[in-house]
């Protein structure tokens, strides 16, 4: 079974609205979370690495104004898009870091913004 | 930088057929080198991996070896099975392990396996 679940699997939402997306562990905490998106055919790319209780470190060229990641507890990271545009449409993907040495990954969220 | 190329799909096989899926990837330093697979409403798993030049990762059937004079990491199968339709993605992190260090991943490849 799922070690690590993401809310909402689809989400459909208006041009200049904000949506957020949950990550959860389930079964164990996780200090380090990860938050990735993926484009039609094109790979996974690293958007920000979310520690509990700091601020997230975001890869170059993601603005963090605009994808707001919250990792307040132990298991549950949150990736808010701000006013989202048509060209925030994407696969989210987020992944937790286990004991160390083990990533689990979520099953993904799909947004479509319109 | 970092980058990983694999083929693209879908690829569609018969049952039993023989699978190979390529992964080429450019790295400086010695990278890790992993395979994922996601099957359908499932998140990301790790299927296996590598990390030293000549190793062989392997489970489940799968078998992957890396190859430093070819920067490869092509995934193979000798008899693929229907449970085996997946998207499976290439990956490569410039640590030990999958874990602190950022994992740099190929575009995926879905297969496909008609019974």
């Amino acid at each position: 079974g799922a070690v690590v679940s993401q809310h909402p699997s689809w989400v459909i939402c208006k041009s200049g609205t904000s949506v957020k997306i949950e990550c959860r562990s389930l079964d164990f905490q996780a200090t380090t979370m990860f938050w990735y998106r993926q484009f039609p055919k094109q790979s996974l790319m690293l958007m920000a690495t979310s520690n509990e209780g700091s601020k997230a470190t975001y890869e170059q060229g993601v603005e963090k104004d605009k994808f707001l990641i919250n990792h307040a507890s132990l298991t549950l990271s949150t990736l808010t898009v701000t006013s989202a545009h048509p060209e925030d449409s994407s696969f989210y993907i987020c992944s937790a870091l286990w004991s160390g040495n083990t990533i689990y990954f979520g099953e993904g969220s799909w947004l479509t913004v319109v | 930088g970092n980058s990983v190329t694999q083929m693209e799909g879908p690829v569609t096989l018969s049952e039993e057929a023989f699978l190979t899926i390529n992964c080429t990837y450019t790295a400086t330093g010695y990278p890790s080198l992993f395979w994922y697979v996601q099957y359908p409403g499932e998140g990301l798993q790790l299927l296996l991996k590598a990390t030293k030049a000549d190793d062989k990762g392997s489970n489940k059937g799968f078998e992957a070896t890396y190859r430093k004079e070819t920067t490869s990491f092509h995934l193979e199968k000798g008899s693929v099975q229907v449970s085996d339709s997946a998207v499976y993605f290439c990956a490569l992190s410039d640590g030990t392990d999958s874990s602190a260090s950022k994992i740099i991943f190929g575009s995926g490849t879905r297969l496909s396996i008609r019974p």
